[in-house]
């Protein structure tokens, strides 16, 4: 079990550049996730999906799409590069428990836009 | 929505010494509360969560108590060794919903 795998683990961009982030997993989770974790903010909720098919804005959405063909993959797009964007970027699946959403995180892709 | 305010940002302790870290949510609807441990280089991993009917879990060295009067949780690591050295996390949520989560500590245990 590789469990929730990111590619790239680094990347440099150019503002105005595009680019997608791969993250697959492989524990038959319904749920993705994307996050951004910046110095003194926590994670923040990028976009999110409860299915193939299905996807919903997280609390930071702007200048990045998602899509969900299938159960296993959930590809973060960055639609035209900004210096704002730059962050560590992690991917999660997660499934529900009785008390609450258990989350399994990638290992996290750092992005810097110049 | 919700928001959860997390105490220290950062926090070193000595090796065998205890810390502890503080967050306060503002959803009084609130009723789950999980901790993350975040080591460098490596994704957030749970490492213990509470229920709003609970007041107190442990697992070995690590307990977290709730006081949902006062809307603040708190992760105890006890004697604490040179590996729990890592960024933790608190966040709360409301019955199924996304995970809001705090702004992180940095613990650094002396040896």
């Amino acid at each position: 079990n590789a469990g929730v795998t990111q590619t790239p683990k680094f990347q440099v961009l150019k503002t105005g550049q595009s680019m997608t982030l791969q993250c697959a997993q492989d524990m038959n989770h319904e749920y993705m996730s994307w996050y951004r974790q910046d110095p003194g903010m926590g994670l923040r909720l990028i976009h999110y999906s409860v299915g193939a098919g299905i996807t919903d804005q997280g609390e930071v959405p702007n200048g990045y799409n998602v899509s969900r063909s299938t159960t296993e993959d959930f590809p973060l797009r960055l639609l035209s590069a900004a210096p704002s964007q730059t962050s560590v970027y992690f991917c999660a699946s997660s499934y529900v428990s009785p008390g609450g959403e258990k989350l399994f995180f990638g290992s996290g892709t750092q992005l810097s836009v110049l | 929505g919700e928001n959860v305010e997390q105490h220290p940002s950062t926090l070193s302790v000595q090796e065998g010494d205890s810390a502890v870290i503080k967050c306060t949510y503002s959803d009084s609807a609130s009723n789950y509360f999980p901790w993350y441990k975040q080591e460098l280089g490596k994704g957030p991993q749970l490492i213990i969560d509470i229920r709003s009917n609970v007041g107190e879990k442990k697992d070995q060295r690590i307990a977290v108590t709730l006081n949902k009067t006062a809307k603040h949780f708190s992760l105890h690591i006890t004697e604490t060794q040179p590996e729990d050295s890592a960024v933790y996390f608190c966040a709360a949520s409301v019955g199924n919903e996304k995970l809001t989560f705090g702004t992180g500590t940095r613990l650094t245990i002396i040896p």
